[in-house]
């Protein structure tokens, strides 16, 4: 149990362009899902919080116009990166809290890679 | 000082060695305490996760948490190379994001 997918896996764009991201609880209901980027080597960092049927909470530093979050369903929440720059490139990864969880615990997803040419 | 504070590593062990990683933290409200195991290029995988000062077991791992030192501590026996991967300490509390250490890298050398 606790399977969360991701897709896609790995996407190519033109600088310039808008990209998603899904991300699916396969066997569970997330009323919480979180999104991070994570820079070779380095640690996640959590761009936003997305709750199903309200706004996401995005952290300090993030722009919430250039990654927008929507969570629609209790078991899908994707992230469109506007815009994108090859800055932006980036390994995004999803996670969910399941709503039955009894310690807060949190079940990612495999990954994006995104590359902005 | 810092919330979370692991130490990155990397680590290399050879095959079979007990592994020990380590965290430390300073936010007294955390309840809940957790590893990752995260393989490159992939998503992190929940290990283990427990909520209490004690050691918890399962299979080759311990997990081991210490509140009144605020420390936590993974411990891998008879370590495989199939253990090579980066380790995240990780700490919650309820209602809120979980907040992360930067991870160990450990390699098992066979």
């Amino acid at each position: 149990g606790a399977v969360v997918s991701q897709h896609p896996s790995r996407v190519i764009c033109k600088s310039g362009t808008s990209v998603k991201i899904e991300c699916r609880s396969l066997d569970f209901q997330a009323t919480t899902m979180f999104w991070y980027r994570q820079f070779p080597k380095q640690s996640l960092m959590l761009m936003a919080t997305s709750n199903e049927g309200s706004k996401a909470t995005y952290e300090q530093g993030v722009e919430k116009d250039k990654f927008l979050i929507n969570h629609a369903s209790l078991t899908l929440s994707t992230l469109t990166v506007t815009s994108a720059h090859p800055e932006d490139s980036s390994f995004y990864i999803c996670s969910a809290r399941d709503n039955r969880a009894r310690y807060n615990e949190q079940f990612f997803g495999p990954g994006t890679r995104l590359t902005v040419l | 000082q810092k919330e979370v504070e692991q130490d990155p590593g990397p680590l290399s062990v050879p095959e079979g060695a007990i592994v020990s990683l380590n965290c430390t933290y300073s936010n007294s409200a955390f309840q809940y305490f957790m590893w990752y195991r995260q393989y490159s290029r992939k998503g992190p995988e929940l290990l283990m996760y427990t909520y209490s000062s004690g050691n918890k077991e399962d299979g080759r791992f311990t997990a081991q948490v210490d509140k009144s030192s605020k420390y936590i501590s993974l411990f891998i026996r008879d370590s495989q190379p199939s253990d090579s991967a980066t380790y995240l300490c990780a700490f919650g509390q309820a209602g809120t994001a979980l907040i992360f250490g930067k991870g160990t890298t450990l390699s098992v050398s066979s």
